[in-house]
């Protein structure tokens, strides 16, 4: 079935060692997303990619960053974890705008829990 | 300010009853009103979708309803199941982002 795949669904990580989550998608769309979830908090949109343009949202911090190597993948690189960065985070892909008109759905993973120590 | 605010924030239900989740919105420009169910520990997936002309969305027991006017969303379950357990989260999209809600955590005791 097609879907959206994300590994590790936990991952542990010590305070400032860099960590990098990874996402794949096999419905061959143009934008992936990477959202960041804390406890009990609405997902909030970290970044994304329109095919390689990479559009990063102006409060993301700089110590988030993303690699799009090609149309199926999509990596979130943490490099140097906080306390504060201890989230679910979510990937999602979408055909893109002009693709889906108005109803462009997006398609989340499962998530990574993020544990930071 | 483009938010969503959801209500009640946690809800308690016996299996078999029905309930209605809230949704208010003030973004602008408005494209679609969606609702996402998040189980624990997993991804939102999208239970109904509703544009601007449409007032009502229904899928198998989840009754979704929009106001424009108003600008306001309501979810409905009816004869709730233990699998009903979850998050339900509105999102609302401008025209080219995604508001989301807090989310209205429903949990379904037998």
């Amino acid at each position: 079935d097609a879907m959206v795949i994300q590994n590790p669904r936990y991952q542990v990580t010590q305070f400032g060692k860099p960590v990098t989550l990874s996402c794949s998608q096999t419905l061959n769309h143009n934008v992936m997303y990477w959202y960041q979830q804390k406890s009990s908090q609405a997902p909030k949109l970290l970044f994304h990619y329109y095919d390689k343009d990479f559009n990063n949202e102006a409060d993301t911090p700089d110590n988030f960053q993303s690699r799009r190597p090609n149309t199926s993948f999509c990596f979130l690189d943490i490099r140097s974890p906080g306390l504060g960065d201890a989230a679910m985070y979510l990937c999602a892909t979408s055909r893109g705008p002009g693709t889906g008109g108005r109803t462009d759905t997006q398609y989340f993973g499962p998530g990574t829990r993020l544990t930071v120590l | 300010k483009n938010q969503v605010e959801q209500s009640p924030q946690s809800l308690i239900i016996l299996e078999g009853k029905n309930c209605t989740l809230q949704c208010n919105y003030t973004v602008s420009p408005f494209s679609n009103l969606r609702w996402y169910k998040q189980d624990t520990g997993r991804g939102p997936v999208s239970l109904t979708i509703m544009t601007f002309s449409e007032n009502t969305k229904s899928n198998g027991r989840y009754t979704a309803t929009l106001d424009a006017d108003t600008k306001q969303s309501s979810l409905h379950i009816t004869a709730s199941q233990l699998s009903d357990s979850a998050s339900y989260i509105c999102v609302v999209r401008n025209t080219d982002k995604l508001i989301f809600g807090t989310g209205t955590r429903l949990q379904v005791f037998p």
